[in-house]
């Protein structure tokens, strides 16, 4: 059964801890993406990579990094420098940046 | 900047047809519009795009204007899993990013 998967889908963390998110995808799509959800707003992107051992910033990458060492892989993780991390992250992937994306079920991570 | 207006919300009555509207008057020649849905708590789900053609799969139709400052999503027979906010979305081939604005909520009532 092909898909994205992100786990877990629900994530508690203290404040000032690095948390690793995990998207992964069967699809085998070469690009993938990591977006950031805000309650009643929309997505807005963090990082995406069109190809393996390649990524780019988006328009909010301050505070997370990701790798892409894997085709399948593209983990995302939200560092202590990231000031607000409270959100639902949303991992997608897509054929080509041509082709139309497609998203897993998110990850809400909660850090106090 | 989403750069599409969609109206808050809608409600629709079961087995009836949903048509949802969205204007992108100031869409360049290279933009498609791309139409998406998400149920609460979940990720979007892709529905449907088009550039110039109106389109249909599955899940619904797509109807652009010929002048393509405005669209129509419709789903035909609408279910109360229809229930959701629906994102009209502008995007040039090859972006990298998907602006959601706000959406427009569609409510099916029973």
């Amino acid at each position: 059964d092909g898909g994205i998967t992100q786990s877990p889908k629900y994530l508690f963390r203290k404040e000032g801890q690095n948390v690793t998110l995990s998207c992964e995808q069967n699809l085998n799509h070469d690009a993938m993406y990591w977006y950031r959800q805000d309650p009643g707003q929309g997505l807005r992107l963090i990082y995406y990579s069109q190809i393996v051992n390649d990524f780019q910033k988006g328009d909010i990458a301050e505070g997370y990094s990701v790798s892409r060492e894997k085709k399948e892989s593209f983990p995302l993780t939200v560092t202590s420098a990231q000031k607000n991390p409270t959100a639902f992250y949303l991992c997608a992937s897509s054929l080509s940046p041509s082709y139309e994306q497609y998203f897993g079920p998110g990850t809400r991570l909660t850090v106090t | 900047d989403a750069k599409t207006t969609q109206p808050p919300s809608m409600d629709c009555a079961e087995g009836r047809a949903a048509n949802l509207p969205c204007n992108h008057s100031t869409i360049s020649g290279n933009e498609y519009v791309y139409w998406y849905r998400q149920i609460h708590s979940q990720g979007p789900q892709y529905i449907i795009h088009g550039l110039k053609n109106n389109e249909t799969n599955e899940m619904a139709s797509l109807i652009i204007t010929e002048d393509r400052k405005s669209s129509t999503l419709i789903l035909p027979h609408a279910t109360l899993r229809d229930t959701a906010v629906y994102y009209c979305i502008r995007r040039s081939r090859g972006a990298n990013n998907l602006f959601f604005g706000t959406g427009t909520r569609l409510t099916v009532i029973p």
